[in-house]
């Protein structure tokens, strides 16, 4: 079956970039989708389709994807951004979604 | 605005059964497809099922796959989640979410419920 790998912990300064990695084979080729979950709450679609951000959402967000790594950054990270990041794609040979491994973002 | 309110979790002895319910409101629910998501405690997010707009085409994670059974009722706004023979490794919060579009391929989940917490203990 398809398998997202993605750092367990990401730490970034205040102020700083933080860029969040999503390895799959080839995942270039699919759509990926992140979602940030905050401690007790349900998770919030933060980027879909690689790159595009929903209303809500600030263009600090970003997303690419090419290869085998997607990426989600967050420029200017600030305490809020503290929080888990998962990112999405459709498995077409298994027929089911896959949700990465998790990663937890820390503003120091 | 979009609401999901999940029910029906609880505790459940190993082997038996359960239902979930996730009631919607704010959104023409039959126009999108919807799904379940679980999180076991202190773990990651798992896709559990999804369901077209109009029932027409279901999908199950392997984990689950002839033990849980998707099902909605558009005229009632509600989706739902059949589990039998539940096991230990089932306990987890379960979220109903939203798709972005009628078919459950490829498409991001736009909004989630606060989820239900099953427990499989004896």
């Amino acid at each position: 079956s398809y398998v997202l790998t993605q750092p367990p912990s990401v730490s970034v300064a205040p102020g700083q970039t933080a860029r969040i990695t999503c390895g799959g084979n080839n995942i270039g080729s699919k759509g990926v989708h992140w979602y940030q979950q905050k401690p007790g709450q349900a998770p919030v679609l933060v980027v879909h389709d690689d790159s595009d951000r929903p209303s809500g959402i600030p263009e600090r967000v970003s997303g690419s994807n090419s290869g085998n790594t997607a990426t989600l950054t967050i420029s200017r990270a600030e305490a809020g951004d503290e929080a888990d990041y998962y990112c999405q794609v459709w498995d077409t040979s298994g027929n089911h979604y896959v949700f990465g491994t998790g990663t937890k973002v820390t503003v120091l | 605005e979009v609401q999901l309110v999940e029910s029906g979790g609880g505790l459940v002895q190993p082997g038996r059964s359960l239902r979930l319910s996730c009631a919607a409101s704010g959104f023409t629910f039959d126009d999108y497809a919807m799904h379940w998501v679980r999180q076991a405690p202190g773990k990651g997010l798992e896709w559990v099922s999804g369901i077209s707009w109009n029932s027409g085409s279901i999908a199950y994670a392997d984990s689950v796959k002839g033990r849980f059974t998707i099902s909605r009722d558009n005229a009632k706004k509600s989706l739902y989640l059949q589990m039998n023979s539940l096991r230990a490794e089932d306990t987890a919060l379960y979220y109903c979410a939203k798709d972005s579009s009628t078919s459950i391929a490829a498409r991001p989940m736009d909004y989630w419920g606060k989820g239900t917490l099953v427990t499989v203990s004896s």
